[in-house]
């Protein structure tokens, strides 16, 4: 079955740099676009980026644009997201989560258990 | 930017059916998605493109969508359907999802 499985999370300071993984295994993951949903304590669903099957597409929420950067390995089946200057706001779990390559009709099909990261001094 | 517009809480009597809305703009038009959240879990999608459920979701879970409202309808709701429900769209290279809605049955 499909596993996407999070590391990464942790507390740091407000500024600081943290690296997401999403391990993903029993999915031909060279042939998903993959993306990043969070969550902020006892809100909703907030999409915060995705990359395309094959990495030459990249999108991101406004809220992280310009600090976040996603990225994957396909052979390691592996996606990351490189979160710089980092704010209490991005305070959240973050779910990585497969998606198809035809985003106007794609859904989110599976999700990982998520990694929670606190952003506080 | 597109919203989704979802009320925050729906109740439903045991064995009865639940309605849960998600307004937006021509959403008719979109392909939506819902999506169920139990407390402490990931989100698990019940129904795809308007009307399709994922192989393992019951019967019971439906979808509509037309004209500015789509529908996520549970028929004879059980204790276990309590959970939050997101409904999500894509516009323009952006991923929407609505505020989520809390069942309570």
């Amino acid at each position: 079955q499909v596993q996407l499985v999070e590391s990464g999370g942790g507390v740091v300071q407000p500024g600081a740099s943290l690296r997401l993984s999403c391990a993903a295994s029993g999915l031909t993951f060279g042939s998903y676009g993959m993306s990043w949903v969070r969550q902020a304590p006892g809100k909703g669903l907030e999409w915060v980026s995705l990359m395309s099957y094959d990495g030459s597409d990249k999108y991101y929420a406004d809220s992280v644009k310009g600090r976040f950067t996603i990225s994957r390995d396909n052979p390691k089946n592996t996606l990351y997201l490189q979160m710089d200057s980092l704010r209490g706001e991005d305070t959240a779990i973050y779910y990585c989560a497969s998606a198809g390559t035809n985003y106007a009709t794609s859904s989110f099909d599976y999700w990982g258990q998520g990694t929670l990261v606190t952003v506080s001094s | 930017s597109y919203e989704l517009t979802q009320p925050l809480s729906v109740s439903v009597a045991l064995g009865q059916t639940a309605r849960i809305p998600c307004g937006g703009n021509n959403i008719g038009t979109k392909n939506v998605h819902w999506y169920q959240q139990k407390p402490g879990q990931a989100p698990v999608l019940v129904i795809y493109r308007d009307i399709n459920r994922p192989s393992g979701i019951p019967g019971r879970f439906s979808g509509s969508n037309s004209g500015i409202t789509a529908t996520l309808t549970i028929s004879r709701a059980q204790a276990g359907d309590e959970a939050d429900y997101y409904c999500q769209v894509w516009d323009s290279n952006i991923w929407v999802f609505g505020g989520g809605t809390k069942l309570t049955v």
